[in-house]
């Protein structure tokens, strides 16, 4: 069945990039995603891919592709504080239900 | 970004009871509509799909007579939880359909004394 994986936690020092890894097994993800979600909170879309391409940045975020190891990573560069949350991604496939498979969640913790 | 709205935001109810819990899309017409439950410190579980004007579509393992749901409007997904029991205490999550991408509301948290 489908799986999507991340490591659990990642701490980084205050201005430093941090990168969040993400391993999915479903071959026929259309869009991949990346949310934050701080304590209490719902999701808010960070920034998504979609699956025929490498690369996208958009600011302080840049998003890697590699489809054939199925590999999804963000990285964010200049992490602050306010960066700490809990990182999904989370993938759509072409089920045509729309459904959305998310990874077991990064908490990401930045030390100032 | 669309918005979407969850209400109560919290509630808190005795063992037994029902809970309604209601999700709108503010700006934008939503056929589809998900619903989700996050356990702490866990990741986002679907519960089922909402479809307008058609039955849910539940997951393998959710009980449908225990999580009612109910798509009326294309604006309006609600999720009733009958007969709450304490393991039901969770964060629910809900979301509706863009073009491209969910659109997420805040969360429910109901705990169930």
């Amino acid at each position: 069945g489908e799986d999507v994986e991340q490591s659990l936690f990642l701490s980084v020092r205050e201005g430093d990039s941090s990168v969040i890894n993400c391993t999915y097994t479903d071959s026929s993800s259309t869009y991949l995603y990346w949310y934050k979600q701080e304590p209490g909170a719902g999701l808010q879309l960070l920034t998504y891919i979609f699956s025929n391409m490498d690369m996208k940045q958009d600011q302080r975020l840049t998003v890697l592709l590699n489809k054939k190891d199925k590999h999804l990573s963000l990285r964010i560069a200049d992490t602050q504080t306010g960066d700490s949350a809990i990182y999904f991604c989370a993938e759509r496939g072409f089920s045509g239900t729309y459904k959305y498979i998310f990874g077991t969640g990064t908490r990401l913790k930045v030390l100032a | 970004g669309a918005v979407v709205s969850q209400h109560p935001s919290r509630v808190i109810c005795k063992s037994g009871t029902s809970v309604k819990i209601e999700c709108r899309s503010l700006d934008f017409q939503a056929t589809t509509m998900f619903w989700y439950r996050q356990f702490p410190k866990k990741s986002l579980m679907l519960m089922a799909t909402s479809n307008e004007g058609s039955k849910a579509t539940y997951e393998q393992g959710v009980e449908k007579d225990k999580f009612l749901i109910n798509h009326a409007s294309l604006t309006l997904s609600t999720l009733t939880v009958t007969s709450a029991h304490p393991e039901d205490s969770s964060f629910y999550i809900c979301s509706a359909q863009g073009p491209n991408e969910q659109f997420f509301g805040p969360g429910t948290r109901l705990t169930v004394l």
